[in-house]
């Protein structure tokens, strides 16, 4: 089968690290990607991670570990604008652009 | 502004009813896509298409059906629309239709049946 399994809430602090985590299962690993979708907006990219490891961007990082089936997005010195839905998605087909998505994370950043 | 763009943003209509929803796309893109976004916030691909050719076609009910005049086109007629069919709906493009290529969405159409 194929699931990808995301807290459904998170809470952080302005300023702070919040980490989220994505578990997968799908037919076939064709790498990870990571959304982001503010209240009524469209989703955007943040990341895909294929190899395992962590990949930084800026305030966000992403790390992948395929033998466990596992990546998790790092948010660093959150901002409030950082309110919103993180969404992981996983590709099961190699032919296709086909995502599976996980339900979300909302995360809230407080003052 | 290059983008992926929607129509119309807010669609509320009776059960039983026929919509369509229109979707643009002008950055060059191949490949794209439909996705249904229900209450729980769950993201499900309807449909693809790689210029023009369908190429994803999930389980969805065969009153809804996608059309793509072109590849910079993919519109999405509903028919005798359900109480269900309530959702967001997302469009998306991609250039190349593999797994590795970021999808760029639309700004969603939320459609409400009464």
């Amino acid at each position: 089968g194929q699931n990808i399994d995301q807290p459904t809430e998170m809470t952080a602090t302005e300023g702070a690290i919040v980490q989220i985590n994505c578990t997968y299962q799908t037919s076939g690993f064709n790498g990870l990607f990571w959304y982001q979708q503010h209240a009524g907006e469209a989703p955007t990219f943040l990341s895909y991670n294929v190899l395992d490891g962590l990949e930084e961007k800026g305030r966000f990082s992403s790390f992948l570990s395929r033998s466990k089936g596992y990546s998790y997005l790092l948010l660093k010195e959150l901002q409030m604008k950082d309110s919103a839905s993180y969404l992981c998605a996983a590709p099961p087909s190699s032919n296709t652009g086909k995502l599976i998505f996980g339900q979300g994370t909302t995360l809230q950043v407080k003052p | 502004d290059t983008a992926v763009s929607q129509t119309p943003k807010y669609l509320v209509t009776q059960m039983g009813n026929d919509k369509s929803i229109k979707c643009e796309q002008n950055l060059g893109h191949d490949t794209m896509y439909w996705y249904k976004q229900d209450s729980k916030k769950f993201l499900k691909i309807m449909f693809s298409y790689n210029n023009k050719e369908l190429i994803i076609n999930e389980t969805v009910p065969n009153r809804f059906s996608p059309k793509s005049p072109d590849k910079a086109h993919l519109n999405l007629h509903i028919n005798s629309l359900e109480l269900g069919d309530s959702a967001v709906y997302f469009c998306a493009s991609s250039q190349g239709g593999g797994p590795h290529n970021e999808q760029f969405f639309g700004p969603g159409t939320r459609l409400t049946v009464l």
